[in-house]
């Protein structure tokens, strides 16, 4: 099983341009979430589905939009990046039920200049 | 609103000694909290969960609701302990997770 997976690893964007973040899991779990890590504050939650079809907001969604069209992707898009989002980007995935734990991916470093 | 604290940003200690990571919530509901931590170049992944009451590699953490603390502690720190630490709670319908800011903490030799 290769868990979590996220493309791609590094990226620079110049300001105004586009991109999407591809989150990939193998293992049937309900529940995606986006999160950015930034010096000092952590992480934070981003966006989040709980399940094929679903997503919802979270702590700072503004930039961002997220489609779960399969129960395996859940992707993040910037529609107009802007240097304010440079960041890491973290993918996690969860089970709906029993024990709780995230699962985390590798990040994807993006740049925007 | 939920809100987990970490008021260390960086945390030094010689190894074999004693070492206790600080982390603070408010929440209005029964807490259920986490600690987990990111090695360097790997992925964040769970250390521990405050209902399982266990203790990996080391480290515990009692949860105190009368002073909302959920301190990881360990008695004798290893250099390999070097990491990330980013206390949790789990919150909202979609067992969300609010992070704490981390402790960055370095076991010197």
């Amino acid at each position: 099983n290769a868990g979590v997976t996220q493309t791609p690893k590094f990226r620079v964007l110049k300001t105004g341009q586009s991109m999407t973040l591809l989150c990939a899991q193998d293992m049937n779990h309900e529940y995606m979430y986006w999160y950015r890590q930034d010096p000092g504050m952590g992480l934070r939650l981003i966006h989040y589905s709980v399940g094929e079809g679903t997503t919802a907001k979270g702590e700072v969604p503004d930039g961002y939009n997220v489609s779960r069209l399969k129960k395996q992707n859940f992707l993040l898009g910037l529609e107009s990046a802007a240097p304010s989002q440079t960041s890491v980007y973290f993918c996690a995935s969860g089970g709906a039920s029993g024990p709780y734990e995230q699962y985390f991916g590798p990040g994807t470093r993006l740049t925007v200049t | 609103a939920q809100r987990v604290t970490q008021p260390e940003k960086l945390l030094s200690v010689f190894k074999g000694a004693p070492v206790e990571l600080k982390c603070n919530y408010s929440y209005s509901g029964s807490p259920e909290l986490f600690w987990y931590v990111q090695y360097s170049r790997q992925r964040l992944q769970l250390l521990l969960r405050h209902i399982s009451r266990e203790s990996i590699k080391g480290f515990t953490a009692d949860l105190n609701k009368g002073e909302t603390s959920f301190h990881l502690k360990k008695p004798f720190a290893q250099e390999e302990d070097s990491a990330m630490y980013y206390c949790a709670l789990k919150s909202g319908s979609a067992r969300q997770l609010t992070f704490g800011s981390g402790t960055q903490l370095t076991v010197l030799p």
